[in-house]
């Protein structure tokens, strides 16, 4: 079934460790964004790609770093996780910037 | 930051009652809007992208309007049925295209 997946779908992670959440679309889609969502504070943008090979800040960037590498894929790291950055997380692809938006399924990620 | 809200936070109808719900945006710098429908336990989708003031757009019992010069949009459900029961969220793109600012949703809930 083409979409955008995402794996893992939970974690647990202990503060300081580094972890990578991995996005992939089967659309062809040219933009790729990520978002964290946190209770009364709805979806946030953290990184967006609006093609291969070009990456941008959304509004909460800190603590995030995202590559670019092909179409399809769109890894958000977090090189030093902190408690803070406990939330859910959904990667979001679209055809062109400005174009709907498909999500993926999310991960909820605990870091202790 | 851009300002995008959402009223009511949440509404609670019964079967067959319409309903509708308001976001506003900033007015200046207008790229488009856009509907998501997100429902427990899945991922956001699209309703409705909306590009020109003035703007109707139908699917369905669900419509929606917009209004660049005074920065609202509204979201209207005829005969609201249990399955219409989930968050609607209005997202504001301005300027550049890449970035969504969402609002916070309205959380519907409709009862028999």
């Amino acid at each position: 079934i083409a979409g955008i997946t995402q794996a893992p779908t939970s974690q647990i992670l202990a503060a300081g460790r580094r972890m990578t959440l991995r996005c992939t679309q089967d659309m062809r889609h040219n933009a790729m964004y990520w978002y964290r969502q946190d209770l009364g504070l709805g979806l946030r943008l953290i990184h967006y790609s609006n093609t291969a090979g070009t990456t941008g800040k959304g509004e909460v960037p800190d603590g995030y770093s995202v590559s670019r590498a092909n179409t399809d894929d769109f890894p958000l790291t977090l090189a030093s996780a902190v408690p803070s950055q406990t939330s859910v997380y959904f990667c979001a692809s679209s055809d062109h910037e400005g174009y709907e938006q498909y999500f993926g399924p999310g991960t909820r990620l605990t870091v202790t | 930051i851009l300002n995008v809200e959402q009223s009511p936070q949440s509404l609670h109808v019964q079967e067959g009652d319409s309903t509708n719900f308001t976001c506003s945006f900033p007015s200046s710098n207008f790229y488009a809007l856009h509907w998501y429908r997100w429902e427990t336990a899945k991922s956001p989708e699209a309703l409705f992208v909306m590009t020109l003031n003035g703007d109707e757009k139908k699917k369905g019992r669900i419509s929606a309007t917009l209004n660049t010069k005074e920065g609202y949009s509204y979201l209207y459900i005829k005969g609201s049925q249990p399955e219409d029961s989930a968050t609607y969220l209005c997202a504001f793109i301005g300027g550049t295209a890449s970035k969504l600012t969402f609002g916070t949703g309205t959380r519907l809930q409709v009862t028999l």
